[in-house]
């Protein structure tokens, strides 16, 4: 069974530009979440989907992040305009059930905005 | 609102030694305590849990209590391989319900065994 899937793996972008992350989640996983590390600190919540609504975004930052989840399949995270403060890895979780589920991960992308 | 906190690395161990990484947390009410590995090039893999105070949890040799008297989930492994370097994160979640995938994470302590 494939896991959590991420890409890009890495990107690199000059701030004022528009980065677009994408999650795969493991098939039949309802809840999607996006996490963030910045700088080595430690990892925070983004949000949190079921299916394709917004169960809880309350850690997104600021109005230049906008996820989508499509058809509650893969999700997008864009950022735009990008800020050197947004990089970071970008870390996608996937779980069956949001009560006692497990959260499964990805790799993380990683954002460097120069 | 809810906090982790980690002891700070770098950890570096010879093979064999005995690892203790420490992690307190604040929170309302009763938690459920994770830790979760990172090893190289590879994505968060949940190491460990407990979701009720005196649990252990358990796994590939590593131990963690959930003190509640004292807040603690300190991780234990009482002989380490080169195989275990790694990051290593300290979590919580909100007690059971929709929330439960919303973890607060530590800092992380980046291990490293030596031959």
């Amino acid at each position: 069974e494939a896991g959590v899937t991420q890409f890009p793996s890495h990107s690199v972008i000059e701030k004022g530009q528009t980065v677009t992350l994408r999650c795969d989640p493991i098939s039949g996983h309802d809840n999607l979440y996006w996490y963030r590390r910045v700088m080595g600190k430690e990892i925070k919540f983004l949000l949190h989907f079921v299916k394709e609504s917004k169960q809880d975004e309350s850690g997104m930052p600021n109005n230049r992040f906008l996820a989508e989840r499509t058809g509650g399949t893969y999700s997008t995270l864009k950022v735009q305009p990008a800020e050197l403060e947004d990089s970071g890895v970008y870390f996608c979780a996937s779980s069956q059930d949001s009560i006692t589920g497990e959260l499964f991960f990805g790799e993380g992308s990683r954002l460097t905005v120069l | 609102g809810n906090s982790v906190t980690q002891m700070e690395g770098p950890v570096t161990l010879s093979e064999e030694a005995f690892l203790t990484i420490n992690c307190t947390y604040t929170a309302t009410g009763y938690p459920s305590l994770f830790w979760y590995v990172q090893y190289p090039g590879e994505g968060l893999q949940l190491l460990l849990k407990a979701t009720k105070a005196d649990d252990k949890g358990s796994n590939k040799g590593f131990e963690a209590t959930y003190r509640k008297e004292t807040t603690s989930f300190h991780l234990e492994k009482g002989s380490v391989q080169v195989s275990d370097s790694a990051v290593y994160f300290c979590a919580l979640s909100p007690p059971w319900g929709t929330s439960y995938g919303k973890l607060t994470f530590g800092q992380g302590t980046i291990l490293t065994v030596h031959p």
